[in-house]
């Protein structure tokens, strides 16, 4: 069956670390891999793309991997802050001809000051 | 830019109403929006894909009787709940992407609609 799966527990970090938040998916063949924030009540704002023949990309703090071999994929967020705590969703698209996105359950980020 | 505003953001009604969600474009053209469904703690469920001046595509599974959705212009979509019931209650969200659509584009999404129904 098709599964994407993010850490459902919370991630619990100290600021300054970094984050690195998971993305496994089984029995798809996205095209791309695009991670989205989300805060309670509100809805996902656009984080980073990655494209199936891109290993890695950057933004600021952020970094993002994708390794198709393993169906895998990283986000990481480095010298965490207190305001990076959020919920962040994984989403795969470029599986037709649609644009459709198919996303994980997220996992939810913890910054302690 | 691309700025989507979803209305209303919270509705409390009685069993058997019918509830309409609007999505709009606000600085920005949207030839298809998507409106997804969420419950506590889980994924966005995509229940519809809505193209201007077309017929929605509804997922499988997802009533299209039940969930009337219209895209009339490039920046207003709605969705109307119809006869809502207790299991109906959920966190209802829509995303636009722009004309011009290219694959692989981010989806811009508004800020959800907390329906509640009593």
């Amino acid at each position: 069956s098709q599964k994407i799966e993010q850490n459902s527990e919370a991630l619990n970090i100290q600021e300054g670390k970094t984050a690195t938040l998971t993305c496994n998916y089984t029995n798809y063949s996205p095209a791309y891999l695009q991670w989205y924030r989300q805060d309670p009540g509100r809805g996902p704002v656009f984080l980073l793309l990655i494209r199936e023949n891109e290993k890695e990309k950057r933004k600021e703090r952020l970094k993002v991997t994708f390794d198709t071999t393993l169906k895998q994929s990283l986000f990481h967020i480095t010298a965490s802050q207190p305001a990076d705590s959020a919920t962040y969703l994984c989403a795969l698209g470029g599986m037709d001809s649609s644009y459709k996105l198919i996303f994980g359950s997220g996992t939810r980020l913890l910054v302690r000051p | 830019g691309a700025v989507v505003s979803q209305h209303p953001s919270r509705v409390i009604c009685k069993s058997g109403t019918s509830v309409k969600i609007e999505c709009r474009s606000l600085d920005f053209q949207a030839t298809t929006m998507f409106w997804y469904r969420q419950f506590p703690k889980k994924s966005l469920m995509l229940m519809a894909t809505s193209n201007e001046g077309s017929k929605a595509t509804y997922e499988q599974g997802v009533e299209k009787d039940k969930f009337l959705i219209n895209h009339a212009s490039l920046t207003l979509s709605t969705l109307t709940v119809t006869s809502a019931h207790p299991e109906d209650s959920s966190f209802y969200i829509c995303s636009a992407l722009g004309t011009g659509v290219f694959n692989n584009q981010p989806q811009h999404f508004g800020d959800g609609t907390r329906l509640s129904i009593l």
